[in-house]
């Protein structure tokens, strides 16, 4: 079935750190891909995402590029500030029958420290 | 944007309870999902519907049930509240254009 392999946290930085979270998915056909944010105390919000090969998806300095070769979809960021520190989750929806859900990583909590 | 409202934010109730969680979207959208959030183990999937009374499982449906009389509102019903069941609970819409999903703000409940 569909899997999504997110690095293990706690990942601790400090500001202005270059961050690189590693995300690699197995898939039958062809995903797409997500990464979601999670600010303390609420849900899930989508931060960006890619549909298909070679695709990058940007948002708020983050970036993901969609490896089809590697089945990966790292997410990076050149600069952190302790406003990022969150849990990050990656995930997939692999398109098949009617119904797209998404299959998620288990998240990997970042941590910034001024 | 489409808009997911969950009634409660935190929600403290005893074990044997019946328990109802409900999020509402303002939109019309169809696919609607309910997940648990635990540390160490990620976003599980409860239930899911795709219409109106349609629902299926997901993977971990034991413990809960769902109801979708309306197209907007997606219950959760733990039918009889045990101590495992304390967890945060997530609601997630479809909004269509490459399938991603609008989150609600969760409710974390306690069982004591």
């Amino acid at each position: 079935g569909d899997s999504v392999t997110q690095m293990e946290g706690p990942v601790t930085l400090s500001e202005e750190a270059f961050l690189t979270i590693n995300c690699t998915y197995t898939a039958t056909g062809y995903p797409s891909l997500f990464w979601y944010v999670q600010y303390p105390g609420e849900g899930l919000q989508l931060l960006l995402k890619a549909t298909k090969a070679d695709d990058k998806g940007s948002n708020k300095g983050f970036e993901a590029t969609y490896r089809k070769e590697t089945t990966s979809f790292h997410l990076e960021k050149g600069s952190v500030q302790v406003s990022d520190s969150a849990v990050y989750f990656c995930a997939l929806s692999a398109p098949g029958g009617s119904n797209y859900k998404l299959t998620f990583g288990k998240g990997t909590l970042l941590t910034v420290n001024p | 944007d489409v808009k997911v409202t969950q009634s409660s934010r935190y929600l403290v109730k005893r074990t044997g309870e019946k328990v109802f969680l409900e999020c509402v979207q303002d939109m019309d959208h169809e696919n609607m999902f309910w997940y648990r959030q635990d540390p160490g183990l990620g976003l599980r999937l409860i239930y899911f519907s795709y219409d109106v009374k349609m629902k299926e499982k997901g993977d971990i449906p034991e413990g809960y049930s769902v109801s979708r009389e309306k197209k907007e509102r997606f219950s959760l019903i733990l039918e009889s509240a045990s101590t495992n069941q304390t967890s945060m609970y997530l609601c997630a819409i479809q909004t269509g254009a490459n399938y991603g999903y609008t989150f609600g703000s969760g409710t974390r409940l306690t069982v004591v």
